[in-house]
């Protein structure tokens, strides 16, 4: 059973370019989140996608913008990059079931993207 | 808003040695709690849970317990090994699986 993959594992980019993270949940799993992880910080939360919509969202610019698609897979895209989005981007993929309500208590998290912007 | 606390780091133990990591929350409501460990390199896993007061989550010998009237939720070891050098993270979620709320993180380091 694979876990959460995250891709790409390392990233370069230029300030004022965009990127694109990639994100597969665990099997099973219909809910991803997206957290930004500054160098000896705790994570915080970006956003979280469930049935292709943004359903929460952090407090972060309008730079930050996601996508779920139809396989629950998801992107993260940062537009007009600055120094200061040098961090480690990761995604945590969890389940909702409808039906009954249950949702999943733990959130299991991929091993991140680190993004350098110079 | 919700919150975390952790105690500063880093920590360092000798091999066998007690631990205690603590956190303390601001949350409306009745928040879950979480620990999640961070080794080198990787991302975040969870190593316990307690999604009530008084509930005590456990797991590889690590235990910590909701503690409501204290709003705390403390992590302990009684004998840390060199393989539990790792960052370790407090955090809380107020609804289920959305939206966790982290700490700072503390650094552990075990030495033979």
């Amino acid at each position: 059973d694979a876990g959460v993959t995250q891709s790409p594992t390392h990233l370069i980019k230029t300030r004022g370019q965009q990127v694109t993270l990639r994100c597969s949940p665990k099997s099973g799993h219909d809910t991803v989140s997206w957290y930004q992880q500054a160098l000896g910080q705790g994570p915080q939360f970006i956003f979280q996608y469930y049935e292709e919509e943004e359903r929460q969202r952090g407090n972060f610019p309008d730079r930050f913008s996601g996508h779920q698609f139809p396989n629950y897979s998801s992107e993260l895209n940062v537009n007009a990059l600055l120094l200061g989005d040098s961090a480690l981007y990761l995604c945590a993929s969890s389940f909702f079931r409808p039906t009954g309500g249950v949702r999943s208590y733990e959130q299991y998290f991929g091993p991140g993207t680190r993004l350098t912007v110079t | 808003g919700n919150s975390v606390t952790q105690m500063e780091g880093p920590v360092t133990l000798s091999e066998e040695a007690f631990l205690t990591i603590n956190c303390t929350y601001t949350a409306t409501g009745y928040p879950s709690l979480f620990w999640y460990v961070q080794y080198p390199g990787e991302g975040l896993q969870l190593l316990l849970k307690a999604t009530k007061a008084d509930d005590k989550g456990s797991n590889k010998g690590f235990e910590a317990t909701y503690r409501k009237e204290t709003t705390s939720f403390h992590l302990e070891k009684g004998s840390v090994q060199v393989s539990d050098s790792a960052v370790y993270f407090c955090a809380l979620s107020d609804r289920g699986a959305q939206k966790l709320v982290f700490g700072q993180g503390t650094r552990l380091t075990i030495n033979p």
